[in-house]
């Protein structure tokens, strides 16, 4: 199985920061890569596939880039809405699909 | 506007079994491959199950497999999960999603979730 490591686990920012997360899969996933967030008690929402195209509907200011093995999410100018908890997921080896640990971003 | 709807979950014994539906609308649904992911209380996103369009393939983790049989049927527009032999590590909500494309794509479209819980 492809294993995805998200870095950090936790990331403490402030409204208006730009933040970045880092996921990292252990072999290569070509663009193979999507990003969501989920906020308590809600279901995920797709932010990014294909490692940096941006889903429907979402804003300007996230954005995805990388390939290979290494691969970011930033969020330009942090917006209340953005406290949330991230999720990277590989689907170059479709079976089985696997997530990152995730990252909870936090209000500092 | 996409919409997916799981059946209502509930509390089932060790050992027992659970079928979950998810009902969908707002897109053609015979054209989509769709899937189940979980996550337990407290715990990050596992992928469960995949079942494809076309020709109705299905996948399984290994964490499931030889106990959930994934299924769909087209006329009615919806995608079940039946369960059997259900383990204390099997209580999460399960979420019902759409495949972007095919079965190797992201999922673009998420039901709100299930509760299920495995106790006695």
């Amino acid at each position: 199985d492809i294993q995805m490591t998200q870095s950090p686990s936790i990331l403490s920012a402030s409204v208006g920061d730009r933040v970045t997360i880092t996921c990292r899969a252990s072999q290569s996933i070509s663009r193979l890569l999507a990003w969501y967030q989920q906020k308590p008690g809600e279901a995920p929402k797709l932010l990014i596939y294909q490692a940096s195209t941006l889903g429907s509907g979402v804003p300007s200011r996230f954005s995805g880039s990388g390939s290979g093995t290494e691969f970011t999410l930033t969020i330009r100018s942090l917006q209340p809405d953005d406290f949330a908890t991230y999720y990277c997921q590989q689907y170059d080896n479709y079976s089985p699909y696997t997530f990152g640990q995730g990252t909870k971003l936090e209000i500092k | 506007e996409v919409k997916l709807l799981e059946s209502r979950g509930g509390l089932v014994q060790p050992g027992g079994s659970l079928r979950l539906s998810c009902a969908a609308s707002g897109f053609p649904f015979g054209g989509y491959a769709m899937s189940w992911v979980r996550q337990a209380p407290g715990k990050g996103l596992e992928w469960v199950s995949a079942i494809s369009a076309g020709d109705f393939s299905t996948y399984y983790a290994e964490s499931v497999k030889g106990r959930f049989t994934i299924s769909r049927d087209n006329s009615k527009n919806t995608v079940y999960l039946e369960m059997n032999s259900l383990r204390g590590e099997d209580t999460a909500v399960y979420f019902c999603a759409k495949f972007g494309t095919t079965v190797v794509s992201w999922f673009d479209s998420w039901g709100p979730g299930t509760q299920v819980t495995v106790s006695s």
